[in-house]
């Protein structure tokens, strides 16, 4: 069955740094996202990206965050100075499509630790 | 914007049936969906309604009514590996995302 990949499956990263996660998307899906979950608490929304560009960010995504799909197969979340609050676990999850019945694929996350 | 309640925990036994709730409140609706999140994992799909009813699959089965923003998943013949999180989601028609209530953790007792 097709996957959504994404690495590293672990980060540790000192505040202040840059750290960019990959993920690599189901190739014949065209809808693509990020979502974020701190232990413990809900899956939130970060952004969504269709047509080489953003069609919808929430408040998290501030201008520390950007996103890139720098080749056909890539989909990378770029955090461009780290904070302690955005330690979290990051899923990717693309989708063929947004009507109908389809669901989305989440990739198995890169847990992101900031010190 | 989105309000998707459900309750935080529910015990269950192993071989029964279990019924979890959620509500939700959105502005314009376009499909609510349940997932399956083990603890550490990412969360996987389980099933997506758009009309009224109940649509099943397997031993999971999930009912909708959108004049009362109410669903409900239903797992029958519990087995040990059901113990996760059930995350119910809503996506608006607005909207190219689909946003996930704080999940209902299930735990199964031998």
């Amino acid at each position: 069955e097709p996957e959504v990949t994404q690495t590293p499956s672990h980060q540790v990263t000192q505040m202040g740094q840059e750290v960019i996660l990959r993920c690599v998307p189901i190739s014949n899906h065209l809808y693509f996202y990020w979502y974020r979950q701190i232990l413990g608490q809900k899956v939130e929304f970060l952004v969504s990206f269709y047509n080489n560009e953003i069609s919808e960010k929430s408040e998290i995504f501030d201008d520390q965050f950007s996103v890139e799909r720098p080749d056909g197969s890539n989909f990378t979340l770029k955090i461009r100075s780290t904070k302690l609050e955005d330690s979290a676990m990051y899923f990717c999850a693309s989708s063929v499509s947004t009507g109908a019945n389809y669901g989305y694929t989440f990739g198995s996350g890169t847990r992101l630790t900031v010190v | 914007g989105q309000n998707i309640d459900q309750p935080t925990e529910m015990t269950a036994t192993e071989g029964a049936i279990v019924q979890i709730n959620c509500t939700y409140q959105t502005s314009g609706f376009n499909g609510l969906f349940w997932y399956q999140q083990h603890a550490g994992e990412a969360p996987t799909f389980l099933s997506y309604n758009v009309l009224d009813g109940l649509e099943e699959k397997g031993r999971f089965s999930s009912f909708l009514s959108r004049s009362k923003g109410y669903s409900y998943l239903l797992l029958k013949e519990l087995q040990m590996k059901d113990s996760a999180s059930y995350l119910c989601a809503v996506r608006d028609h607005r909207d190219d995302k689909i946003i996930f209530g704080k999940g209902t953790r299930l735990h199964i007792l031998p």
